[in-house]
């Protein structure tokens, strides 16, 4: 079945300096593959998208490029800012008749000033 | 707009209780996604409505648990005589039709806690 495996965390960082979160997937047919948020106290929200291979999605500074080669969609940021700390999961949808998602287990990061 | 909306936001119940989670989707979205998400996990899919039908519930982990959503809009999800094992949060998410170009619109979820 569908399976996401992401980086472990928590992942903690200083302000300005680079991220990325590790994210690489087991899935039937092509996914698309996706990056959600969850803020403190907030619900879940997506962050960036993408739908086929080699696709860059990109949002508030992250990206994260589809590479079906080595089945990844690793998240990544330039310059990590206090306002980014939250809880980031990794999930796709093989499509089908339902567009279920299934996530990883989330990589929490705090970024310090 | 209104985003999704649930209720009770926490539910704490003895065990062998029965519950009722109410999700509240975006008005005219068609499909609606529960999920359950275990403490430190992420979360995992339960069942899936488009309109009123409830096309797919291979996520349910026993017959205790039920959902509907009769008229295509609200939806409950229902678990009878709860078990601890059944605390979790459940998120309830909307989106405009089923696809992947379609963004599903979380709800901020229901702690359930059984004692």
């Amino acid at each position: 079945g569908d399976s996401v495996t992401q980086m472990e965390g928590p992942v903690t960082l200083s302000e300005e300096a680079f991220l990325t979160i590790n994210c690489t997937y087991t899935a039937t047919g092509y996914p698309s593959l996706f990056w959600y948020v969850q803020y403190p106290g907030e619900g879940l929200q997506l962050l960036l998208k993408a739908t086929k291979a080699d696709d860059k999605g990109s949002n508030k500074g992250f990206e994260a490029t589809y590479r079906k080669e080595t089945t990844s969609f690793h998240l990544e940021k330039g310059s990590v800012q206090v306002s980014d700390s939250a809880v980031y999961f990794c999930a796709l949808n093989s499509g089908g008749s339902n567009y279920k998602l299934t996530f990883g287990k989330g990589t929490l990061l705090t970024v310090n000033p | 707009g209104a985003g999704v909306s649930q209720s009770p936001r926490y539910k704490v119940a003895k065990r062998g209780q029965d519950v009722a989670l109410r999700c509240d989707p975006i008005s005219g979205h068609v499909s609606l996604f529960w999920y359950q998400q275990a403490l430190g996990q992420g979360p995992e899919f339960l069942t899936y409505f488009q309109n009123e039908a409830q096309l797919d519930k291979s996520g349910l982990p026993s017959d205790r648990f039920f959902a509907e959503r009769p008229e295509g809009s609200v939806s409950t999800l229902k678990i009878q005589r709860t078990q601890q094992e059944d605390s979790a949060v459940y998120l309830c998410a909307s989106s405009l039709m089923a696809g992947n170009n379609y963004e599903q619109y979380f709800g901020p979820g229901t702690r359930l806690t059984v004692t």
